[in-house]
This record gives structure tokens, sequence and C-alpha cells, in this order.
């Protein structure tokens, strides 16, 4: 079973700040995902990385795929309180075979 | 473009009772995937359908099953009810795996 680690588990920081999740494993996936989830809806894609040492950029977030395809970051410049939620990364070893979502980081961003 | 429809979206059943719960997919979405998500244990994948047959399964007892119709619609059933079953059941869709699923807004079961 693929365990997918995500650091720090909490995250509360003030608005403006910058900050990184992390997502870490010892297993080997063919691509990983990001979702950002709000209380009481399902988990909404934010990326999806595939290639050892990619980097994606969306807006003020910024997501890299380790170059050994184990691990993830996830970068957030000049945070706003709309950033506020649980973000999961997510991944699979192959094509094909069930994703495992990660423990989530739950970010609260004050005003 | 409709999102996932799941239903309901909220439901109260006794313990030892079952329950059916519904999704249905983007149009087009072959793939479609339920998850359990408690506090204590996050997401936790059930099972997913591709094209009417199950792909992967999830380490859920046999008490939790589910179908997919060839329309790709999708119920999931769950027998002899526990406590411990209360959770949020997220369905998910792709059109393929692993290409980035989108969710449901989930059924918030609470099993009594």
């Amino acid at each position: 079973t693929q365990l997918l680690e995500q650091s720090p588990q909490f995250l509360s920081i003030q608005e403006g700040e910058n900050l990184t999740v992390y997502c870490n494993s010892s297993s080997v996936f063919s691509s990983l995902q990001w979702y950002r989830q709000e209380p009481g809806e399902g988990p909404v894609l934010l990326v999806t990385v595939v290639t050892g040492g990619e980097v994606k950029k969306l807006k003020r977030l910024t997501f890299q795929f380790g170059d050994a395809r184990k691990d993830s970051s996830l970068h957030i410049t000049a945070a706003q309180p709309g950033d506020t939620g649980l973000y999961l990364c997510a991944g699979a070893p192959q094509d094909g075979e069930k994703l495992t979502f990660g423990t989530g980081t739950r970010l609260t961003i004050i005003p | 473009k409709a999102g996932v429809t799941q239903t309901p979206r909220y439901l109260i059943k006794t313990r030892g009772q079952q329950v059916t719960l519904s999704c249905s997919p983007i149009s087009g979405h072959r793939s479609v995937s339920w998850y359990q998500q408690t506090p204590g244990q996050g997401l936790q994948f059930l099972f997913e359908y591709f094209s009417e047959t199950q792909r992967n399964k999830g380490n859920f007892p046999g008490r939790f099953s589910g179908r997919q119709f060839s329309n790709s619609r999708s119920e999931m059933n769950v027998s002899t009810l526990e406590l411990g079953d209360s959770a949020l059941y997220l369905c998910a869709s792709s059109p393929t795996s692993n290409y980035g699923y989108t969710f449901g807004s989930g059924t918030r079961l609470t099993v009594v």
C-alpha cells in the first residue's frame, strides 16, 4: 500500500505570508495530483504533475514534482483568506491503479 | 457542463439497515471512483469502476459494494450498517484513471 504523508498537518498563517506544503512517499508515482477541499464539499482538482522535476504554476500557487517522482510540494505566495482549506495530494503507482490520497494539510489564512 | 451529482446529500440510517448512494458522473467520463472520508482516516478508497467493470477495490469489508451502469452512472450499497460507517461518501469521475478527478459534493451518511 502506497502511503502519502503530508506536512505540516495544520498550518495557520497571516494573510500575505508565503508557505510550502509537502507530500512525501517512499513509493514512486506515475503522476501526482493536488486538490483543495472546503467544508461540506468534495475536493477540487488544482493540478496534475506527471514528469519528474516538473514545475507548474497556477497564479500564486507553484507545484513541483520530485525528480524521483516520490514527492511533491505546493508553494503559495502572498496567501489570501480564500486559500483557506484542506489541501490533499494524491497519486497512483501506475495509470489505471487506484488513486491514494495523502493525509492532508489544513490551511488557515488569517486576515 | 454539469458536474458530478450525488444523491442524496444527507442521509440518516439506523444500525443494521442498508443504504444505496447514487452518483451521476460528468457526461463522457467512464471512470467512477468512490471514497469514504472521515476525520480520523481521511479519504479512503472504496472502489473504482470503468466501463461497468470494477477495476480497483480498496480494503473495505464485503458489506460495501457497488456497480456501474451502461450510462456510467454508479451506485454504492452498504448493508448491515454500523456506527463506524458514518462518513462523507464521495464519488469522483474522470475520462480515464489518473487524468484528474472531478468530485461530487458527497453524501453525508449518519448511522444512529
